[in-house]
């Protein structure tokens, strides 16, 4: 297993319903990032938690860290069509620098 | 509102080719990452970059890599001798402080033949 795994790999969900998509991850970590992508473009920065921080909101995003289980779930809330995309977990080790190591990212799909 | 921009956003090069893809960060922000993303596959890290130098690298980043900040707005990466497998979206990142939130550019598509 690798650091950064999300699931489900796929998940196709109706306008208007909330969406769930969980990651997990192998060492300790500084802090936890959400990325969205739409297909063949660039990572877009949703949101950060740190380490210390347990739940966080953002407009319709709300993110969820349990660090005694290595773990984080995004949940989007009464979506639409254009929350399409890929949602990427990426974690900052806590001894692993600068890099953000990235999960597999989980492909959403809103069906108007 | 402030962006990364890459260019070119799609280059295509033959194996063994030198290629040099560019970035312009944003403007106060200091520490300046490459990622590359292989069709189907995660994002990987490449290097960062803060003061002018490499602060750290990844195991693919090996010799045919290289990366410069020519200027003070330009951030760049070269590969030397290119491979098939180096064939790959590499994106540009840049953000204020190490561990803070990272933006990213659109992305170069690199297809070596």
């Amino acid at each position: 297993s690798q650091q950064g795994e999300e699931d489900p790999q796929a998940l196709s969900i109706q306008e208007g319903e909330n969406a769930t998509m969980n990651c997990s991850y192998k060492t300790s970590i500084n802090n936890l990032q959400w990325y969205r992508q739409n297909s063949g473009r660039g990572l877009v920065h949703l949101i950060l938690i740190r380490s210390n921080e347990r739940e966080k909101h953002s407009g319709r995003l709300r993110v969820t860290l349990d660090t005694s289980k290595k773990s984080s779930s995004l949940l989007i809330t009464a979506s639409r069509a254009a929350d399409t995309a890929s949602y990427f977990c990426a974690t900052v080790g806590e001894t692993s620098g600068s890099r953000l190591t990235f999960g597999e990212g989980t492909q959403l799909t809103v069906n108007p | 509102e402030p962006e990364v921009t890459q260019t070119p956003s799609h280059q295509v090069t033959q194996m063994g080719q030198e290629v040099i893809l560019r970035c312009v960060p944003i403007s106060n922000h200091l520490y300046f990452y490459w990622y590359r993303q292989i069709l189907g596959q995660k994002v990987e890290f490449l290097v960062s970059f803060y003061n002018n130098e490499i602060s750290e690298k990844s195991e693919i980043f090996d010799d045919q890599f290289s990366v410069e900040r020519p200027d003070g707005s330009n951030f760049t990466l070269k590969i030397r001798s290119t491979k098939l497998e180096d064939s790959a979206m590499y994106f540009c990142a840049s953000s204020e402080e190490v561990t803070l939130e990272a933006f990213f550019g659109q992305g170069t598509r690199l297809t070596v033949v």
